[in-house]
């Protein structure tokens, strides 16, 4: 069975605790992303990364880090910095860059109290 | 800075109805557009995603257009069924394949 799988599906934590969240892909896509889903709201890009070992910032990455050591993984860690940490977090992956379809996990829902 | 604005918020209408959801966005330059499915607590899934050189795709009872100039996409869902019942989001798609959402329209079809 091909897809991405994040795990896991219900996370709590602590304020003041980082925390990370694992996405694995067996599609063999290149690119992977983050986002970060409020109520409400659209989803908001975190970290992409286009290549393994290489990834940039999206438009919300403070208190967030990433790691891209192997091409089917890309954690997230979200670190005590990030003021707002309670969301509904969704990885995502495609082939490669520019214009084409992004295929979604099933999506980490992380409760920081 | 891109926006995506989606129209109605929420439509609840009853089982069979046709029915447009609508899409707009402040700049023109995309690469692509795509429409998302999402239940209750779940991911996205991709329904239709339509090129910027095209003006529409079909899939089964939806129906996706694009018209790049006025920054407008319409989502047609026609003969709509109970299990269409989900938020519909979409996405634009720019230079680096990054997506910037709307807010979603959240549909219920009533039986």
């Amino acid at each position: 069975d091909g897809g991405i799988t994040q795990s896991p599906k219900y996370l709590f934590r602590k304020e003041g605790q980082n925390v990370t969240l694992s996405c694995e892909q067996n599609l063999n896509h290149d690119a992977m992303y983050w986002y970060r889903q409020d109520p409400g709201q659209g989803l908001r890009l975190i970290y992409y990364s286009q290549i393994v070992n290489d990834f940039q910032k999206g438009d919300i990455a403070e208190g967030y880090s990433v790691s891209r050591e192997k091409k089917e993984s890309f954690p997230l860690t979200v670190t005590s910095a990030q003021k707002n940490p309670t969301a509904f977090y969704l990885c995502a992956s495609s082939p490669r860059t520019g214009g084409v379809e992004q295929y979604f996990g099933p999506g980490t829902r992380l409760t920081v109290t | 800075k891109q926006e995506v604005t989606q129209i109605p918020a929420a439509l609840s209408v009853p089982e069979g109805e046709n029915l447009v959801l609508n899409c707009s966005f402040t700049d023109s330059a995309i690469y692509n557009l795509q429409w998302f499915r999402q239940d209750p607590g779940k991911g996205l899934t991709s329904l239709l995603l339509i090129q910027s050189s095209q003006r529409e795709q079909t899939s089964g009872r939806l129906n996706a257009s694009l018209d790049k100039s006025s920054g407008r996409s319409t989502l047609y869902i026609a003969a709509s069924q109970p299990g269409d019942s989900a938020t519909y989001l979409c996405a634009v798609g720019f230079y680096g394949n990054k997506l910037v959402f709307g807010a979603g329209t959240i549909l219920r079809v009533k039986s």
